[in-house]
């Protein structure tokens, strides 16, 4: 069982550059989102999705992008890079019971740094 | 108010005292509550889950108050092992899973 699975866990990008962050899980769960945790700073949520073909805005959507056409797969694709999107971003996934929301497993992080 | 708040720390404490921090939430329909533990560098892991009777998992303990909109977290006997950011995790509204900024702790030798 593998869990949740980030590719890649490092990336260096120019500035302007596009690039999707793959996140994937087998655990059949429903809910999957995507944070970014910038030094001395918590997690904000960027986009979420609650089901496949479902996806919603986070806190700080801007400059991203999602899908999510399989209830395994939720890539975040970066548009046209910034340095302010260098953090470090971490896809979650829990079930999701109709209420109370359930553990959430974390990937292992992609480090990404924008020139 | 923000939707969560924690106390960011640093909280420095000797090798064996006892330590809690708190968490406040402004959502009152909030159903949902989760203490987190972060390592350096690391995805956040789940600590323990947080019960409306309060909860005990060994040398840990969370308590929630619905009144006050506040869960807590206890920690004795700490160990050195227990260095880490402590994230406090609500629901809010619509399916969002909301994290706190997180509690730095350093147990001391």
């Amino acid at each position: 069982n593998a869990g949740v699975t980030q590719t890649p866990k490092f990336q260096v990008l120019k500035t302007g550059q596009s690039m999707t962050l793959q996140c994937a899980q087998d655990m059949n769960h429903e809910y999957m989102s995507w944070y970014r945790q910038d030094p001395g700073m918590g997690l904000r949520l960027i986009h979420y999705s609650v089901g496949a073909g479902i996806t919603d805005q986070g806190e700080v959507p801007n400059g991203y992008n999602v899908s999510r056409s399989t209830t395994e797969d939720f890539p975040l694709r970066l548009l046209s890079a910034a340095p302010s999107q260098t953090s470090v971003y971490f896809c979650a996934s829990s079930r999701l019971a109709g209420g109370p929301i359930d553990t959430q497993y974390f990937g292992p992080g992609t480090r990404l740094t924008v020139l | 108010r923000k939707e969560v708040e924690q106390d960011p720390g640093p909280f420095n404490v000797p090798e064996g005292a006892t330590v809690a921090f708190n968490c406040t939430y402004s959502n009152s329909a909030s159903q949902s509550f989760f203490w987190y533990r972060q390592d350096c560098r690391k995805e956040p892991k789940l600590l323990m889950s947080v019960y409306s009777s309060g909860n005990e998992d060994g040398r840990f303990t969370a308590q929630l108050n619905r009144a006050s909109q506040y869960i807590s977290l206890l920690i004795r006997d700490s160990k050195l092992s227990d260095s880490a950011t402590y994230l406090c995790v609500v629901n809010g509204r619509d399916d969002k899973i909301i994290f706190g900024k997180g509690t730095r702790l350093h147990i001391l030798p």
